[in-house]
């Protein structure tokens, strides 16, 4: 199995900061990596796919970096309406989720 | 643009069999080479990845649940089918029925889901 572990699991942040969440595969996933946002009672929704793509129609503050076993999400620029929480997703084998991040407010 | 719907019991006994149906608009499901998914969410929030079919009746499964899963499609009603047999109250959870982009170069990433269903395992 490949375990996804993301940090922090909770952050606190204010509108306009520069959010950083990082994700670590337990095993190189070369850069078969998605990033989702969920909100309360909603599905989740693709913000990244392939460690780095921008999903279409997605704000382009948001951006994904990395490869192997590390990567990160970063928000440049949080806005109200991306209070919500956060995870990554492997599709190298099989398929596997992050604990997630929940982004809060300050 | 597709849109996906879960729909099916919200209750089911222990020991039963979870049967959750997922209807496809918008799209054929027999196009674009794309996977369909089910993945659930449990109340504590973590989410697990349960499996797959293509349209061709192609399945791939979660090991840990493989056991217990049964992935069904029907092209002709442009839907497809969980079964997840021998429930306990573990399996209570938000169901959601997915699509993947399937074997194109950026890979299976999911791109469109469903609303979800909540199905408590309870006597």
């Amino acid at each position: 199995d490949i375990q996804m572990t993301q940090s922090p699991s909770t952050l606190s942040a204010s509108v306009g900061d520069r959010v950083t969440i990082t994700c670590r595969a337990s095993q190189s996933i070369s850069h078969w990596l998605a990033w989702y946002q969920q909100k309360p009672g909603r599905a989740p929704s693709l913000l990244i796919y392939k460690a780095s793509r921008l999903q279409s129609g997605v704000p382009s503050r948001f951006s994904g970096s990395g490869s192997g076993t590390e990567f990160t999400l970063t928000i440049s620029g949080l806005q109200p309406d991306d209070f919500a929480t956060y995870y990554c997703q492997q599709y190298n084998t099989y398929r596997t989720f992050g604990q997630g991040t929940k982004v809060e407010i300050k | 643009q597709v849109q996906l719907q879960e729909s099916g019991p919200g209750l089911v006994k222990p020991s039963q069999t979870l049967s959750l149906t997922c209807s496809v608009s918008g799209g054929s499901i027999s196009s674009g080479g794309h996977y369909w998914n089910w993945i659930r969410q449990h109340p504590g929030k973590d989410l697990e990845w349960i499996g797959y079919i293509s349209a061709s009746g192609n399945t791939y499964y979660n090991p840990s649940l493989k056991s217990r899963v049964d992935i069904l499609v029907d092209t002709s009603e442009n839907q497809f089918y969980l079964n997840l047999s021998s429930v306990t109250a573990a399996d209570t959870a938000v169901y959601f029925c997915v699509r993947d982009m399937g074997s194109g170069s950026s890979g299976p990433y999911f791109d469109s889901w469903g609303q979800g269903t909540l199905v408590t395992v309870s006597s």
